[in-house]
């Protein structure tokens, strides 16, 4: 049982180039969410999905975009990255409850150049 | 804008020792509060979480402490053992959305 993966775990990236990570999930999860971490900051929500086909923004969306064409799938992008966009990223699911847990990959480690 | 603020952003504890990490919110409209922890290259795991009608609540070494009325919540690690070393967030729940905390990093001392 995998659980969340993410791919690729570490990414060099020089500044206005694109990519775009992923994130695949095999519980059965309805909710999905992409966060970052940053040093002293806790973890920030970019965007978050409540189903497939559906995407909402979080706290901090900007730079970024995402896609949930499929349930156990979800896809963040970055179209142009910046310097400021270096940061560890972690995808999350859970069940509709939200006094269900989040469950977590292991993270991206992303460096913009 | 940081709405759940916690302390300290370190703490070292000698083996044995009582962990205690704070924090404390400013939104009423918060209905659940969550402890994360999170080990190097690893990504965070729920570790204990607390409804505000309950003052608190134990499981094994790890209770949480929930004073509704000054917006304030901690965690207490009893016996602390090197391999509870990690970095430890708070957070809570409105809305489906998870707000956090920045995170203490707890290093216990053999």
């Amino acid at each position: 049982n995998a659980g969340v993966t993410q791919t690729p775990k570490f990414r060099v990236l020089k500044t206005g180039q694109s990519m775009t990570l992923l994130c695949a999930q095999d519980m059965n999860h309805e909710y999905m969410y992409w966060y970052r971490q940053d040093p002293g900051m806790g973890l920030r929500l970019i965007h978050y999905s409540v189903g497939e086909g559906t995407t909402a923004k979080g706290e901090v969306p900007d730079g970024y975009n995402v896609s949930r064409l499929k349930k156990q799938n979800f896809l963040l992008g970055l179209e142009s990255a910046a310097p400021s966009q270096t940061s560890v990223y972690f995808c999350a699911s859970s069940y509709v409850d939200s006094y269900q847990p989040q469950h977590f990959g292991d993270g991206t480690r992303l460096s913009i150049l | 804008q940081q709405q759940v603020k916690q302390s300290p952003q370190s703490l070292i504890v000698q083996k044995g020792g009582i962990s205690i990490i704070n924090c404390a919110y400013e939104n009423t409209a918060f209905d659940y509060f969550p402890w994360y922890q999170q080990f190097p290259g690893k990504g965070p795991a729920l570790l204990i979480a607390i409804r505000p009608d309950v003052s608190e609540k134990k499981e094994g070494r790890f209770t949480i402490s929930f004073n509704k009325s000054a917006k304030q919540f901690s965690l207490h690690i009893m016996d602390s053992q090197p391999g509870d070393s990690a970095t430890y967030f708070c957070a809570a729940i409105s809305n489906y959305q998870l707000i956090w905390g920045a995170g203490t990093k707890l290093i216990i001392k053999p």
